[in-house]
C-alpha cells in the first residue's frame, strides 16, 4: 500500500504565485488533514476534512483554501504565496476517531 | 484550551542506555488520545506509540514504553536500550474532540556512539 501520497516534495514559489498541493490516500480513511511544520512550533493544523464533502479550519487557516475532492484526495491551495508560508506541509488521514495519524512524507515550500 | 508541552527541546543519551522525554499536556475531556511519533531527518511522521486514556496500563511497543500519569497530565517516553537509529525528533500529540489533533514543539534526541 502506498499509505498518504503528497505531491510535490519540493516547491519553489515567487510571492503572489498560486500552487495545490496534493494529497491522495488509498487506506480508505474518512478524515484528513493538512499540516505545516515550522522550526520550533511542531505542527500546526491548517484544515480538516472530516469526512466526504465537509472541510473546517483548523488553527491557521489564514491564506489557504482546501477541496475534498473525493474520498481519496484532498488538496491544499495557496491562491497567492506569502514568504510566511514557507514551510514543510503534510497530509494526513485516519479510519476513525480512536486511530492514529497517517502522514505523508512532506512537501517542503519556500515562498521568495 | 487543549495545549501540548514538550519542555526539553534537546536530549542527548548514549548508545544502550535509558532516555526518558517528557510530555505534558491539558485537556477539559476524560475521553482523548495520546500519542508520541518521531520524525527521522527523512522528513517522514512514524508513530511510535499511543495510549488510550481511560485505559490504567501503561503502553509498550518493544523498547518504547509511556509513563501515563493522567492526574498530572503527563505523558513520557521511555526509549530503552537506544539505539543510533532513534536519533530524531520525537513530537507528543493529544487527540482532543472528534477530530482536533494537537502537536507538541518536539524534542531533538541525539544518540552518542
Amino acid at each position: 500500500n502506498a499509505g498518504v501520497t503528497q505531491t510535490p516534495k519540493f516547491q519553489v514559489l515567487k510571492t503572489g504565485q498560486s500552487m495545490t498541493l496534493q494529497c491522495a490516500q488509498d487506506m480508505n480513511h474518512n478524515s484528513m488533514y493538512w499540516y505545516r511544520q515550522d522550526p520550533g512550533m511542531g505542527l500546526r493544523l491548517i484544515y480538516y476534512s472530516a469526512s466526504e464533502g465537509t472541510t473546517d479550519k483548523g488553527e491557521v487557516p489564514n491564506g489557504y483554501n482546501v477541496s475534498r475532492l473525493n474520498k481519496r484526495e484532498f488538496s491544499l491551495r495557496l491562491e497567492s504565496a506569502a514568504p510566511s508560508q514557507t514551510s514543510v506541509y503534510f497530509c494526513a488521514s485516519r479510519r476513525d476517531r480512536d486511530s492514529p495519524l497517517h502522514f505523508g512524507n512532506g512537501t517542503r515550500l519556500t515562498v521568495t | 484550551a487543549q495545549t501540548v508541552t514538550q519542555s526539553q527541546p534537546e536530549m542527548s543519551v548514549q548508545e544502550a542506555e535509558t532516555v526518558t522525554l517528557s510530555c505534558t499536556y491539558d485537556t477539559s475531556e476524560s475521553d482523548y488520545y495520546l500519542f508520541w511519533y518521531k520524525q527521522p531527518p527523512s522528513r517522514q511522521m512514524i508513530l511510535v506509540i499511543r495510549q488510550e486514556a481511560y485505559k490504567q496500563q501503561n503502553a509498550t511497543e518493544n523498547r518504547f514504553s509511556v509513563n501515563f500519569q493522567k492526574a498530572a497530565k503527563s505523558f513520557s517516553l521511555k526509549i530503552s536500550d537506544s539505539q543510533l537509529g532513534d536519533a530524531a525528533m520525537y513530537f507528543c500529540a493529544l487527540r482532543t474532540g472528534t477530530y482536533k489533533y494537537i502537536f507538541g514543539t518536539g524534542t531533538r534526541l541525539k544518540v552518542l556512539a
